[in-house]
């Protein structure tokens, strides 16, 4: 089975901190993505990568960057926290780019920005 | 601005009920999943509909592709206690690496 794991279940920062939210997937996947959850919005993509070092914007990508420099391991990064980005951070892995394939989901991130 | 809108967006009903959540957009995917998310967790794939027109079954869930795959729907028969969750559809495209979800159903299933 997939596993996606991420590094905080619960964060609390304070407004301008920079903030890292890890992630890592242990099926050799070429694809991870990031996304932001909030009430009556779904799932919004923030970024997402499909090889090493390469990386796309999503929908929402203001206010954050992200990093993969091994194939597992993909981080996404809050350059100067604002309450505005306090959410639930999901990361997924996903084997290729078609779509039919399935998105495997890490737990989520419950990051507040005080 | 969504792509993908879902609704009810929330929905509560007693054990037993059959409810129906509608997944709608303006725009045609050549694939959509349905993805249910509980509490703590993140969402889990529950099927992918690729033909328009197409209906999947899934023990009491039914899942249906529209003729023109622009939407979607799920029908849950004789709902109980363990389907309670947040429901998500998302819609892929063959070009691209994109997901787009849908705003999401919580569902509520009473004992």
């Amino acid at each position: 089975d997939v596993k996606v794991t991420q590094s905080s279940r619960y964060l609390v920062k304070r407004t301008g901190e920079k903030v890292f939210l890890e992630c890592v997937q242990d099926m050799d996947h070429e694809n991870m993505f990031w996304y932001r959850q909030d009430p009556g919005l779904g799932l919004r993509l923030i970024y997402f990568s499909y090889d090493v070092k390469m990386k796309e914007k999503g929908d929402i990508p203001e206010g954050y960057s992200v990093s993969r420099e091994k194939k597992e391991r993909f981080s996404l990064i809050l350059e100067s926290a604002s309450t505005n980005q306090t959410s639930m951070y999901l990361c997924a892995s996903r084997e290729s780019g078609y779509s039919t394939d399935t998105q495997y989901f890490g737990p989520g991130t419950r990051l507040t920005v005080l | 601005t969504q792509l993908l809108e879902q609704s009810p967006q929330f929905l509560s009903i007693q054990e037993g009920e059959n409810l129906t959540v509608y997944c709608n957009s303006s725009s045609v995917f050549s694939s959509l999943q349905w993805y249910r998310q509980e509490p703590g967790e993140g969402p889990v794939l529950l099927v992918t509909v690729v033909t328009g027109g197409e209906v999947k079954k899934l023990k009491r869930l039914t899942f249906q592709f529209g003729d023109a795959r622009k939407d979607s729907s799920l029908h849950i028969t004789a709902a109980q206690p363990g389907d309670t969750g947040l429901y998500l559809c998302a819609g892929g495209r063959n070009t691209g690496n994109q997901f787009y979800f849908g705003t999401g159903t919580s569902l509520t299933v009473i004992p």
